[in-house]
């Protein structure tokens, strides 16, 4: 059975905290590694979408980098607001069934 | 603007009752998912499709079916309710395979 590992399960930091979470994936039929963020009583929203060893994306205060071939993944935000306050959740896409493998998620609380 | 949908937002029914909810999309993606959202599991796969007339089934597909007779809809089907079918329920699209996808609003079911 293939499984994504999160960690921390859940943070709570201050506000202008920079944090970051790990996401860990099987190295092996790897296709592509999505993170998303999911706020209280709403959709997850795609943050990234990464395929390639050495990957590095950005949006705002938020980047994410990507290792294949040791299996992991990194989400940094940089200067945490409280309206950075939410679930984020990364997903495997695996190669031989087509298909996302999410992980739990690391909850992440901010405080003014 | 192009949407996903679901519907009911929410529902109670009964054990033994079957019981259908909507996903519709009008991204014109080929690709849909049907996800369970459970304390403790995070995302879970029921079913997905890669466009019309295909369906496959995912990690906890027992219980379920679907049906694609078109691009825009999905819908699910518990053929027979169980009070462990208790759960918010996802459709998601994509337009391709490991593509970002694209959330709905979730549907909450209870089965008592």
């Amino acid at each position: 059975i293939l499984n994504v590992e999160q960690s921390p399960q859940s943070l709570h930091v201050q506000e202008g905290d920079s944090t970051n979470f790990t996401c860990s994936f099987p190295s092996s039929n790897f296709y592509a590694l999505h993170w998303y963020r999911w706020e209280t009583a709403k959709s997850p929203e795609a943050l990234f979408v990464m395929t390639l060893n050495g990957d590095e994306k950005k949006k705002g205060q938020i980047s994410a980098t990507l290792n294949t071939k040791e299996g992991y993944s990194y989400l940094y935000i940089k200067g945490s607001q409280p309206e950075d306050s939410a679930t984020y959740l990364c997903a495997f896409g695996v190669g031989s069934q087509g298909n996302l493998i999410f992980g739990k998620g690391t909850k992440l609380s901010v405080k003014p | 603007d192009a949407e996903i949908t679901q519907s009911p937002r929410h529902k109670i029914t009964e054990t033994g009752r079957q019981v259908t909810l909507a996903c519709h999309q009008t991204w014109n993606h080929n690709n849909m998912f049907w996800y369970r959202q459970d304390l403790g599991h995070g995302l879970r796969l029921i079913h997905y499709s890669y466009g019309v007339q295909d369906t496959n089934k995912g990690e906890v597909s027992d219980g379920y079916s679907v049906s694609r007779s078109n691009t825009e809809d999905l819908p699910l089907t518990l053929e027979s309710a169980a009070s462990s079918q208790t759960s918010v329920y996802f459709c998601a699209s994509s337009g391709n395979i490991y593509g970002e996808q694209f959330f709905g609003p979730g549907t909450r079911l209870t089965v008592l």
